[in-house]
């Protein structure tokens, strides 16, 4: 148990499709993080919300969409993505005087 | 920009040696982590150094950050396998507060 916890773990979907993924954490942390891990390649800063707002987008494209309604909860909505997307996406909480606590991942696969 | 560089990227070694891993950046972080990442899951944080020249100790793991805050190396003795993962460092520095650069990344793996 992290205490953040990402669903779905898998997700298979195509080009034309509307999907989301949801992340939840139980830390009490105020800042939640999305991150893309591709294959050879750094964890990739997608957006950071600190205290709902969000604080930082790191130049996504608009295909990818977050919502952050509260402090413990983030989603990232997918829509009309590319082969390319395909990835691990991960999402993260930590308060001021904690590092990252992340969550186990969504494996994206975009056919 | 901030960045991280590991070396090696990979690296396979039988049980029972010893290894070393490296991280270096050209700049300054006010504090470095490194994580341990196992297929299927999300990165899982082993340390975190903040201070020149500080050394800590995790069992069999060794953690040193640079005297200059530059750079951090990891020593793993007489490794066994459960130890195989990516090793992920990250630095969070003055002008990325809350916002850590990662390095990208060292896959270790230790055959029994």
């Amino acid at each position: 148990e992290t205490g953040v916890t990402q669903t779905p773990r898998h997700l298979v979907m195509g080009m034309t499709n509307k999907k989301s993924l949801k992340c939840e954490q139980h830390l009490g942390h105020n800042a939640m993080y999305w991150y893309k891990q591709s294959a050879k390649k750094p964890l990739e800063l997608m957006f950071v919300y600190n205290f709902k707002e969000q604080t930082e987008n790191n130049s996504v494209p608009s295909r990818f969409s977050p919502e952050c309604p509260n402090s413990s909860h983030l989603f990232l909505h997918l829509h009309t993505l590319q082969p390319e997307d395909s990835a691990l996406y991960l999402c993260a909480s930590r308060s001021p005087v904690s590092p990252l606590h992340f969550g186990n991942g969504t494996r994206l696969t975009v056919t | 920009t901030q960045l991280l560089e590991q070396s090696p990227q990979f690296l396979s070694i039988q049980e029972g040696e010893n290894l070393t891993v490296y991280c270096n950046s050209s700049s300054v972080f006010s504090s470095l982590q490194w994580y341990r990442q196992e297929p299927g899951e999300g990165p899982v944080l082993l340390v975190t150094v903040v201070t020149g020249g500080e050394v800590k100790k995790l069992k069999r793991l060794t953690f040193q950050f640079g005297d200059a805050r530059k750079d951090s190396s990891l020593h793993i003795t007489a490794a066994q396998p459960g130890d195989t993962g990516l090793y992920l460092c990250a630095g969070e520095g003055n002008t990325n507060a809350g916002k850590s650069t990662f390095g990208d990344g060292t896959t270790l793996t230790v055959k029994p």
